[in-house]
């Protein structure tokens, strides 16, 4: 079956623009996560999804940060007033269930900005 | 909160094993490893659950000390495809976060 997919898979943009970044989880997966991966390091969590309930943003770097899942399915993570420590590769992923469960990433957007 | 991995890096031949530790400040739920190749997406190796039990698909075991919060991952008879950073994450008691340790780069040489 397909796994998750993001888009796009590189993104330019210039200090100060706005950009979204679309994550689809595989279809049936309950939760989603955004991870933010700075060259070298571990991912670093940012948000997390049940369903269409985003019910932990603790990692999301500031109010810049803004992230969604209206029907539970595709999200979308928006960054305002991008900056240029905003540049990394982020990576959604999805499991089945909640607790317990292997997450399934997708191959990341690599975000610059410039 | 982030899990502390040793060694940082280790370099090995092919054939020979590797013990990779990750240790954790926090009460876990559950342990997780994950192997990453430069440019790709972090792929699922092994879940160990509080109580012992282990879900995982590869020829890759692994220990979860609860007492100690800390786990290790066993890779024996290395093969060059086992090359790749290595990092553990890790589930709370409570909240909805998803810790990675600070990654193990792993060479396998022939």
């Amino acid at each position: 079956g397909a796994g998750v997919s993001q888009s796009p898979r590189y993104k330019v943009a210039k200090r100060g623009q706005d950009v979204a970044l679309r994550c689809d989880p595989i279809s049936g997966h309950v939760s989603l996560f955004w991870y933010q991966q700075a060259l070298g390091q571990g991912p670093e969590f940012l948000t997390y999804f049940q369903n269409e309930a985003q019910l932990d943003k603790s990692g999301l770097p500031s109010d810049r940060f803004f992230a969604e899942r209206p029907e539970g399915s595709v999200s979308t993570l928006k960054i305002q007033r991008t900056q240029q420590e905003d540049s990394a590769v982020y990576l959604c992923a999805s499991s089945l269930r909640p607790r317990n469960q292997p997450q399934h990433f997708g191959d990341g957007t690599r975000l610059s900005i410039l | 909160q982030q899990p502390v991995q040793s060694p940082q890096a280790v370099i090995l031949r092919e054939g020979e094993d590797a013990v990779i530790n990750c240790s954790s400040s926090k009460a876990l739920y559950s342990v997780h490893w994950y192997r990453q190749k430069h440019g790709e997406a972090p792929v699922f190796l092994m879940i160990l659950l509080k109580g012992g039990e282990q879900k995982g698909h590869e020829k890759i075991s692994a220990s979860f000390n609860e007492k100690k919060q800390q786990s290790s991952l066993y890779l024996t008879a290395s093969q060059l495809s086992y090359s790749g950073t290595y990092f553990c994450g890790t589930e709370m008691n409570t909240g909805n976060q998803f810790y990675f340790g600070t990654g193990t780069s792993l060479t396998v040489i022939p």
